[in-house]
């Protein structure tokens, strides 16, 4: 069964210092999501993708993030200057159409010292 | 704006018992909900969808709920737990004016005795 892929599994890097955290959705679906979960809390909703543009994005999603399709199968979420509070874990998630259910990838955890 | 309720950050049970994991949604559009798990150290995997068409909806390992427009509700339910289905449980909700983001409930860690 086809499913999202996202590396790394798991990223410490110190704050500051600039992160790429990688996905690979499903190869045919059209629709591409970034979430995260702060540990202990809820997950959340970053930004949504869509035609090679963001289609909506959260609050928390500011400046210093960014996301971006460079080829035909992989999609990005870049922190320019992490910050401790950016430590979570991060999913990326994929649909073929819209109000189809998303399917996640297994998230990287990020960790920033 | 759309927002999820789970009723009980933790929940216990016992092998054989009734599951029951409580979720209500606020929506000003008629909502699309789901219900993912989470176990531990892995993603979220879909256990099962409401999209607007039969109100009882089946999913996967036994699970199910049940959408009441007239309570706001999209209850999860399984008949008989089991070990295996000790994990973490969310709800989402996303709307026609939502762009499908999912928001999501805080969650509820379901414990199963033996």
């Amino acid at each position: 069964e086809p499913e999202v892929t996202q590396t790394p599994s798991h990223q410490v890097t110190q704050m500051g210092q600039e992160v790429i955290l990688r996905c690979v959705p499903i190869s045919n679906h059209l629709y591409f999501y970034w979430y995260r979960q702060i540990l202990g809390q809820k997950v959340e909703f970053l930004v949504s993708f869509y035609n090679n543009e963001i289609s909506e994005k959260s609050e928390i999603f500011d400046d210093q993030f960014s996301v971006e399709r460079p080829d035909g199968s992989n999609f990005t979420l870049k922190i320019r200057s992490t910050k401790l509070e950016d430590s979570a874990m991060y999913f990326c998630a994929s649909i073929l159409r819209i109000f189809y259910e998303q399917y996640f990838g297994p998230g990287t955890r990020l960790t920033v010292t | 704006a759309q927002s999820v309720t789970q009723l009980g950050s933790h929940v216990s049970v016992s092998e054989g018992a009734l599951v029951l994991l409580r979720c209500n949604y606020s929506s000003s559009v008629p909502p699309y909900l789901f219900w993912y798990v989470q176990y531990p150290n892995q993603g979220l995997q879909l256990l099962l969808k409401y999209t607007s068409a039969a109100t009882l909806v089946k999913g996967i390992n036994g699970f199910e709920a049940e959408f009441k427009k007239s309570e706001t509700s999209f209850h999860l339910t399984k008949p008989s737990a089991h070990m295996s289905d000790a994990a973490e449980y969310f709800c989402a909700v996303t709307s026609n004016n939502a762009g499908n983001m999912l928001t999501f409930g805080g969650g509820t860690r379901l414990m199963v005795k033996p």
